[in-house]
């Protein structure tokens, strides 16, 4: 069955420091990869998505993230943390490309001054 | 992107009682979801709404607890039926685009007492 696991359901930072989110799936064939964000009592943002083609994709607010098919894995980083990007991070895969998307736990994101 | 918004916002609601969500989408979409996210949990896909026939259900969700409608391909609704507290979450629609990209609405926070 298709899985997604996000490593850490919390993670703290410091203002400028680097961001790294783990997300790990299973899936029989290659999947398409989002992540998403969502801020307090908000929906949710696409920040960036894997298809096909190039497999580090950039995102919005200066996120990206690498698809690794070897180690099954599409981690999101940002170079810089802003306290802005306090938030609560998914991770989802549409694994038979059909639209049905599994949520990985989510990681809450924590930014400190 | 795809503007996606959802009425109510919010809601509170007695146990036994229905609510009727309603999504609403800028534009015509082929791909309508619906998803539940349970206080602090990640997100769960209830169904695919399917535009002039019946929706097609996930594990663990059926028709009578959870009757969905689309009637065109700018607008479905979602019932939640005879509610329990167990059913507190925020219910979310979604829509995917030509280019394989889900958009998320703002979602329907519903207590039930």
């Amino acid at each position: 069955a298709q899985s997604v696991t996000q490593l850490g359901s919390h993670v703290s930072v410091s203002e400028g420091a680097l961001v790294l989110l783990r997300c790990n799936y299973s899936s029989s064939v290659p999947p398409y990869l989002f992540w998403y964000v969502q801020y307090p009592n908000q929906g949710l943002q696409l920040l960036l998505k894997y298809t096909t083609g190039a497999t580090l994709v950039k995102g919005i607010n200066g996120f990206e993230a690498e698809f690794k098919k070897s180690e099954t894995s599409f981690h999101l980083t940002k170079p810089s943390a802003h306290m802005s990007d306090a938030a609560e991070y998914f991770c989802a895969v549409d694994c038979n490309q059909g639209g049905k998307l599994i949520f990985g736990q989510g990681t809450e994101l924590s930014v400190k001054p | 992107s795809a503007v996606i918004s959802q009425k109510p916002s919010r809601d509170i609601c007695q146990r036994g009682t229905s609510l009727t969500i309603q999504c609403q989408v800028d534009s015509q979409v082929t791909m309508m979801f619906w998803y539940r996210q349970q206080p602090g949990q990640s997100l769960t896909l209830i169904a695919t709404a399917n535009q002039g026939s019946e929706a097609t259900y996930e594990s663990g969700f059926v028709i009578d607890k959870f009757p969905i409608s689309r009637p065109n391909l700018t607008f479905s609704t979602l019932t939640v039926s005879n509610m329990s507290p167990e059913d507190s979450s925020i219910y979310l629609c979604s829509v995917r685009d030509s280019q394989e990209t889900q958009y998320f609405g703002p979602g329907t926070r519903l207590l039930v007492l």
